[in-house]
């Protein structure tokens, strides 16, 4: 079945460093990737996307490449700001007749310090 | 335009007891999926209704559990009788396309069950 293994947290970083999160993935087909983050006390929010192999998805700075022959979607950003902290989940949507459910990974938090 | 919304967002019940859970998806969306988010994990998927009808239904985990949405807007997830193992973060989403994977999430209720 489809599987979704993300870096484990807590992650802790001083403002303006690197950020990476590490997402690798197991399914069958093409699916598609996603970036989810849920910020305190909100629904998760849709970070950012990428449908094929080789796309780029990307936005408030994060990025995050489709990488079919590693099965990976890692996210990264360059300089962090302490408004970045939440909980970051990578998810694939993989069609299996009419079902369009998501797969998530377990989350990674992250917190940013001033 | 408003987002997806659940209530309660935090619900407290005894072992025994029975629950039930509301969703209200963006007007117009069709489609409506309800997950959840157990001990920190990862988000695993429940159930997904198109209007009215039950589309796929392969993650819910047994019949403890019952998802309704009649007349095909807002949603119910009834537990009865709720298990400890229960605990953790319902969230329900929706979307518009019916191929879509964005679908757009509401902030979660919270259940623990003692």
């Amino acid at each position: 079945g489809n599987s979704v293994t993300q870096m484990e947290g807590p992650v802790t970083l001083s403002e303006e460093a690197f950020l990476t999160i590490n997402c690798t993935y197991t399914a069958t087909g093409y699916p598609s990737l996603f970036w989810y983050v849920q910020y305190p006390g909100e629904g998760l929010q849709l970070l950012l996307k990428a449908t094929k192999a080789d796309d780029k998805g990307s936005n408030k700075g994060f990025e995050a490449t489709y990488r079919k022959e590693t099965t990976s979607f890692h996210l990264e950003k360059g300089s962090v700001q302490v408004s970045d902290s939440a909980v970051y989940f990578c998810a694939l949507g993989a069609s299996s007749g009419s079902a369009r459910q998501l797969t998530f990974g377990s989350g990674t938090q992250l917190t940013v310090l001033p | 335009e408003a987002g997806v919304t659940q209530f309660p967002s935090h619900s407290v019940i005894e072992k025994g007891q029975t629950v039930t859970l509301r969703c209200d998806p963006i007007s117009g969306h069709d489609n409506l999926y309800w997950y959840r988010r157990v001990m920190g994990k990862e988000i695993k998927f429940l159930l997904h209704f198109v209007k009215e009808s039950k589309q796929d239904e392969s993650g819910m985990p047994n019949n403890r559990f019952l998802a309704e949405r009649t007349g095909g807007t807002y949603s119910t997830l009834k537990v009865q009788p709720a298990e400890l193992e229960d605990s953790g973060v319902y969230f329900c989403a929706s979307s518009q396309e019916p191929g879509s994977y964005e679908q757009y999430f509401g902030p979660g209720t919270r259940l623990t069950v003692t």
